[in-house]
């Protein structure tokens, strides 16, 4: 099947410090990505939906100066979680949607995560 | 709007069967998702069911979708122990947004 691949798989930063996290379709060009958050033992909440070459659209309560979301090309997406704070804490989970089969074929791959620690 | 509900834990013995159910509110849901989770991983997807089948098999997982109750369910036969993990499902309605339910823990007793 398709690969997504994230990275890194774990960051700790100090608070105050910026994070970037990549998310690349390695085999399939995505036009759309997806960033999500889970909380321990609780599911995805999904944060903004990433289209290639446009503005992220950000779900309610996201702040979008704080999660950036770039989608320069059609197999990168990157998150940078600005000035990071102990709250930001989190599991990030990013998916690539492969339409290249039609809307019937349409898939969901998802990253691996990244776990972020912001002391 | 969007809300998936899902049975927090389920423990099984090896070689037995787990069913897994699920369910939701959005009656415009296109597709339905199964995906699994282990451990610090992201989610893989197991498998998947358009809204207008009641069936789908696919080697040891059987989905059972109920539209009018708006039931999904999950069956692993012959369960293992690599079976044990997270089990999120999920809905896709207007606008191409995958809502989760809060996922089922499986326990696989040896």
């Amino acid at each position: 099947g398709a690969v997504v691949s994230q990275h890194p798989s774990r960051v700790i930063c100090k608070s105050g410090t910026s994070v970037k996290i990549e998310c690349r379709s390695l085999d399939f060009q995505a036009t759309t990505m997806f960033w999500y958050r889970q909380f321990p033992k609780q599911s995805l909440m999904l944060m903004a939906t990433s289209n290639e070459g446009s503005k992220a659209t950000y779900e309610q309560g996201v702040e979008k100066d704080k999660f950036l979301i770039n989608h320069a090309s059609l197999t990168l997406s990157t998150l940078t979680v600005t000035s990071a704070h102990p709250e930001d804490s989190s599991f990030y989970i990013c998916s690539a949607r492969d339409g290249t089969g039609g809307p019937l074929n349409e898939k969901l791959f998802f990253g691996s995560g990244t776990q972020l620690s912001v002391l | 709007g969007e809300d998936v509900e899902q049975s927090l834990f389920l423990s099984v013995r090896e070689g037995d069967s787990s069913v897994i159910n699920c369910t939701y509110t959005d009656s415009s849901s296109t597709y339905l998702y199964w995906y699994k989770q282990e451990p610090g991983a992201g989610l893989q997807l197991l498998t998947y069911i358009f809204s207008n089948m009641d069936m789908k098999q696919d080697q040891r997982l059987t989905v059972l979708l109920n539209k009018k109750d708006k039931h999904l369910s999950l069956r692993i036969a012959d369960t293992q122990t690599g079976d044990s993990a997270i089990y999120f499902c999920a809905e896709k309605a207007a606008g191409n947004k995958l809502t989760f339910g809060g996922g089922t823990r499986v326990l696989v007793k040896p």
